[in-house]
């Protein structure tokens, strides 16, 4: 059975960072891009972008480019979502998604991590 | 790259049917197959329910149906049921490499 499970909530101050982790299991970690969406309170998916354990090749989405990074550790099967400089507007749900296609064919999101809530205030 | 647009809000009574638009463009929904369709219930992950416009995951019930024309994608959702009630959303591959979320639309069983 495929899982993706997440890191806990968590509560910071502007201007801290944040390292969020996503455990994948059920399925070889190497073989799918998995990536990241945002949803901020009360609002729609957003997506972050992905990356491929195999390589650590990587997409941003337009939005996020430059604002958050990924990385994997192929060993234990974990991606992970690094937020710096937190601001009161980081604060939304994070869900790590495996997807499924190329990287220029992406197919769409098969399976989806419980999310992580951030909560950014002074 | 904008979000693709969904409806805000679609209602039905129960067994109805219904259907959610998803409209893009020529560079995303348009140009290709690659779209999906997602629900969540409050405070839930999203779950895939149709993928490469017409496709069902195995355990999705047959009453969700996808199709596109153009620009647009379209999910109906037949015999609703109070269980479907829900937010939806699309997504579709976008030629810059991206893949892109509609606006969302919330389904209230009447």
């Amino acid at each position: 059975e495929v899982q993706l499970v997440q890191s806990g909530a968590e509560v910071k101050k502007p201007g801290e960072s944040l390292k969020i982790s996503c455990k994948a299991s059920g399925y070889t970690f190497t073989t799918y891009w998995i990536g990241w969406v945002r949803q901020m309170p009360g609002k729609g998916l957003e997506w972050m972008g992905i990356i491929y354990p195999r390589d650590s090749d990587s997409t941003y989405g337009p939005s996020f480019q430059g604002q958050v990074t990924f990385s994997v550790d192929e060993s234990i099967s974990t991606a992970y979502l690094h937020l710096s400089n937190l601001q009161a507007s980081d604060s939304a749900m994070y869900y790590c998604a495996r997807h499924v296609g190329g990287r220029y064919s992406l197919v769409g999101v098969d399976y989806w991590g419980q999310g992580t809530l951030v909560t950014v205030s002074s | 790259q904008s979000a693709l647009t969904q409806p805000a809000s679609v209602s039905g009574s129960p067994g109805q049917s219904i259907t959610i638009s998803c409209t893009g463009t020529s560079s995303d929904v348009g140009r290709y197959s690659y779209v999906s369709w997602y629900q969540q219930h409050p405070d839930e992950a999203p779950k895939l329910m149709i993928y490469e416009v017409y496709n069902r995951p195995s355990g999705v019930s047959s009453r969700f149906s996808g199709s596109k024309s153009g620009n647009t994608a379209s999910l109906t959702i037949s015999g609703l049921q109070t269980e479907d009630e829900a937010d939806y959303y699309c997504s579709s591959y976008a030629s810059s490499g991206i893949l892109v979320f509609g606006s969302g639309t919330t389904v209230t069983v009447l």
